[in-house]
């Protein structure tokens, strides 16, 4: 099962920033943040993943709470092809002892509005 | 272009004949999997290998085989499929020995079985 919680849906104009909430309240100390995306039936694609530090990169940034049980995506100036189920998944990394396999969730239909 | 290709992108067959769904990738990936997508259900995960001769069970393996020659390709088999087998496959890779990192996904096949 999905260790982590998000809204089913949210709406976002585009050019402004799109921020998406996951809850993982249970998550380990060795378990990663994940986010990957999917376009309408498209293979997913990866966006970026985190362990306890803010991070950014040519896609996008993600802030983990000081106490880890949750975390925020930001699409700084979202754009239509933005449009898309957003999973966040956590676990554990094959380097230290986790699986390659991902456990997605239900995700969050983001819909950017022109 | 690092990519991961799935061959053929649409398929439609009848009850019990054989087919196979290729799988490529191009970034010398130890690891590889199939997942299939079903409405309600999402992605789950069929077979994986860890690396060349090497493959285990999934969570949902019942009807399927795969087999793993060479590092680049696994090819997804179904003997005898079934309408249950109706689903939209992923294939996806990624390299090992990394600090998680990113699993990249191929296109897509949408199967039919009739």
């Amino acid at each position: 099962d999905a260790k982590t919680t998000q809204p089913p849906s949210m709406d976002c104009a585009e050019g402004r920033a799109a921020n998406l909430p996951c809850n993982h309240s249970t998550i380990s100390g060795n378990e990663y943040v994940y986010w990957y995306r999917q376009i309408h039936s498209q293979g997913p694609q990866y966006i970026i993943h985190g362990l306890k530090n803010n991070e950014t990169n040519e896609m996008a940034s993600l802030i983990i709470t000081e106490d880890r049980k949750s975390s925020t995506l930001i699409l700084p100036h979202a754009t239509l092809r933005d449009t898309a189920v957003y999973y966040c998944i956590v676990r554990v990394t094959p380097l230290q002892g986790g699986s390659e396999k991902l456990v997605f969730g239900k995700g969050t239909k983001l819909t950017v509005n022109p | 272009e690092a990519q991961v290709t799935q061959n053929p992108r649409y398929l439609i067959t009848v009850t019990g004949k054989k087919l196979t769904v290729t799988c490529s990738q191009n970034m010398n990936h130890e690891y590889m999997s199939w997942y299939r997508q079903d409405p309600g259900l999402g992605l789950r995960q069929i077979y994986y290998s860890m690396n060349v001769e090497v493959t285990d069970k999934g969570d949902v393996p019942e009807g399927y085989k795969v087999s793993r020659k060479e590092k680049r390709n696994f090819p997804l088999i179904l003997e005898s499929p079934s309408p249950n087998q109706t689903s939209l496959y992923f294939c996806a890779s990624s390299g090992l020995a990394r600090d998680g990192g990113a699993q990249y996904f191929g296109p897509g096949t949408r199967l039919t079985v009739l």
